[in-house]
Formats: C-alpha cells, sequence, structure tokens
C-alpha cells in the first residue's frame, strides 16, 4: 500500500455522462498530480495541485476538471465522456512540488479504470 | 522541449542473466531522472533516481542505472534477473531549467524474465 487511496477502483460508464474520481494523497504529502494512462498515448499528465492550488497544467482536456480541497483530497471530473476517454488515471502526490524541490520522487496511487461504453 | 525514449516495447530475458531497459532523453538544462516500475493492477513505484553527482545510481530491488550525459542516456540495469522482475518500466525526466514542475514519462518497457 503506498499510502495514496484512489477510488473507485473500476467504473463502467456510457458516452456523454460525467464521472467523479477521487484522490487522497499520503498523509504529509501537499502535492496532487493528476496522470491518464491509455495503450496509445501511455502515461500523460494532467494536471498538478499544491496546497488546494492548482500549479501545473498539461495535457487535460477542457471535458475535464480537477480541484484539491481544504483537506488535500482531490477530485478530476471527466464530462461529456466520450469512448476514448476509456483509460487508467492515476493520482499521484509529494510532499512538495516539484517547482521547489525537483527531486522529489511522486508516490502513485493503485488507479481507477474507467470504461465508457 | 524535454522528452524522453524507451527505444525498446519489450525486452526479454533468462532468469539469472543481467538485463538492460534503455532510456534516452532530451532537455535544455540539467536532466533530473528517474525510474518507476509498475506491476500488474498497481500503480507506478519509484526505483531509482539521478540527481547529480555519481553517474552510477543504485535502487530499490538490486536495480542501478548509468547516466550517460554524452549519450543523453539514463539505462537500467540490473546484474542478475528474476521472474518476479517481470513488469512494466518507465523512465522520466524532469527539465530543471524550465521549472522541472512537469516529469515526462517515457513510453514505458515491457520485461519478461523466463525461468
Amino acid at each position: 500500500d503506498s499510502g495514496v487511496t484512489q477510488t473507485p477502483k473500476h467504473l463502467i460508464t456510457a458516452t456523454g455522462q460525467r464521472v467523479t474520481l477521487r484522490c487522497s494523497p499520503r498523509s504529509g504529502d501537499l502535492s496532487v498530480y493528476w496522470y491518464q494512462q491509455s495503450l496509445d498515448q501511455g502515461l500523460q499528465f494532467l494536471i498538478q495541485y499544491y496546497n488546494g492550488e492548482e500549479r501545473a497544467k498539461g495535457n487535460i482536456l477542457e471535458r475535464f476538471s480537477a480541484q484539491q480541497f481544504p483537506d488535500l483530497h482531490s477530485e478530476l471530473n471527466l464530462s461529456s465522456l466520450e469512448l476514448g476517454d476509456s483509460a487508467l488515471y492515476f493520482c499521484a502526490s509529494s510532499p512538495i512540488p516539484a517547482q521547489i524541490s525537483g527531486a522529489n520522487v511522486l508516490t502513485f496511487g493503485a488507479g481507477s479504470r474507467l470504461t465508457v461504453l | 522541449a524535454q522528452s524522453v525514449a524507451q527505444p525498446e516495447d519489450q525486452v526479454n530475458v533468462a532468469e539469472g542473466n543481467p538485463l538492460t531497459v534503455k532510456c534516452t532523453y532530451s532537455v535544455s538544462g540539467n536532466p533530473y531522472l528517474f525510474w518507476y516500475v509498475q506491476y500488474p493492477n498497481r500503480g507506478l513505484q519509484f526505483l531509482l533516481k539521478y540527481i547529480t553527482g555519481d553517474n552510477l545510481v543504485k535502487g530499490s530491488y538490486g536495480f542501478e542505472a548509468e547516466f550517460n550525459k554524452s549519450q543523453t542516456s539514463f539505462h537500467l540495469k540490473k546484474p542478475s534477473a528474476l521472474v518476479s522482475d517481470s513488469a512494466l518500466y518507465f523512465c522520466a525526466v524532469r527539465d530543471m531549467r524550465t521549472g522541472g514542475f512537469k516529469t515526462i514519462f517515457g513510453a514505458g518497457t515491457r520485461l519478461f524474465v523466463k525461468a
């Protein structure tokens, strides 16, 4: 157990629907990162939060949004889902953001597998 | 722009033999380099990193990696492979000159170790 908790583990939904993925970072970690892993795109960085504030954006679609709450858990919202959104979504955390310490290591959760039918 | 390449989709090795998983990178500044491993149905786990100093870095589970600045490579190695090493391996880079906030991962290399 890495200490990063992601729910749900599996999710099956239909095109056009909206889902929310949840992440609780490892105790003491202030920064949260979201990644999407698909067979054809590999591991893609989506977005990063630090202490409740967005710090970096990657290849995140406009249909997707995220936030980090005061208790430091984070949610990734995916709307108007398309078949191509089917993927594994990983959350990772680190004590402080890479902007401050580039040497810090990411701790990953087990992922949420989203299937869009 | 920073990037990282893992030229092999798959590496096959017999148990007890040495293994190498290749990684090359491209950054505009000094690279911070990482290796992560992903076992089936699990998240990525940190193996080792190179920040500065000795070019040979030792990590978890007997793995090591060699930083080669002239060849812009950071190959992962292990002297004697185990069947339990079979997994998906990711090389990653941070370009600290451009802010370093993004960790860019390679496409991954699947390692199969045969008994």
